[in-house]
């Protein structure tokens, strides 16, 4: 069936280096690719969004990259900050707008 | 713009009771709305699509029968949780797609606590 994989599971990075979260998927009519963050507890948030016929977008320090052809999308985080500590989920669309996620990225800064 | 609210943000109940959770869009009209539940440092699952006006539909393994689905109105949908046992223990969470777009807005979550 369609899935996502999301890697790497936890990512240490140091303050004000960039991090980078990658995710492939299985379903070549997904069309729309969201990122979310959520802190502990917390519902999740959208950070950014590539829709099929973009192949990058970029938004302040975060940027998303998209390979249509490998079926592969990642998330790009320059100049970390601890705000940016949380976990990141990949996700593609599939029919009716739903989404299939992936496991999630624990993302931690260290100072 | 574009804010979910849900309520209740807790609960706790005895085995065997029911329990409702109100998901509703606060500024915008969505047609569709999503239900998912998340267990403790996994991703999300979704459990069910609920269009306005239509019966949801469900995922693949979670019972149409236990988890009621309503959408009754362009900005709320309401999930109830009948007979809940221990095993139903877990945070819901509500998102709601703004109309016109892909994009799905989420709620703050419930958590359920069924003792």
């Amino acid at each position: 069936g369609e899935n996502v994989e999301q890697h790497p599971s936890t990512l240490s990075v140091q303050e004000g280096d960039s991090a980078v979260i990658k995710c492939t998927y299985s379903d070549s009519a997904s069309n729309y690719f969201p990122w979310y963050k959520q802190e502990l507890g917390k519902r999740p948030q959208l950070i950014i969004d590539i829709r099929s016929n973009v192949g990058e977008k970029k938004d302040q320090r975060i940027a998303v990259t998209l390979n249509k052809t490998a079926k592969h999308f990642s998330l790009h985080i320059t100049e970390t900050q601890p705000e940016d500590s949380a976990v990141y989920f990949c996700a593609a669309s599939r029919s009716n707008y739903q989404l299939i996620w992936g496991a999630g990225t624990k993302l931690i800064i260290k100072p | 713009g574009a804010v979910v609210s849900q309520h209740p943000s807790w609960v706790i109940c005895k085995s065997g009771t029911s329990v409702k959770i109100e998901c509703r869009s606060l500024d915008f009209q969505a047609t569709t709305m999503f239900w998912y539940r998340q267990f403790p440092k996994q991703s999300l699952m979704l459990m069910a699509t609920s269009n306005e006006g239509s019966k949801a539909t469900y995922e693949q393994g979670v019972e149409k029968d236990k988890f009621l689905i309503n959408h009754a109105s362009l900005t709320l949908s309401t999930l109830t949780v009948t007979s809940a046992h221990p095993e139903d223990s877990s945070f819901y969470i509500c998102s709601a797609r703004l109309q016109g777009t892909d994009t799905q807005y989420f709620g703050p979550g419930t958590r359920l606590t069924v003792l």
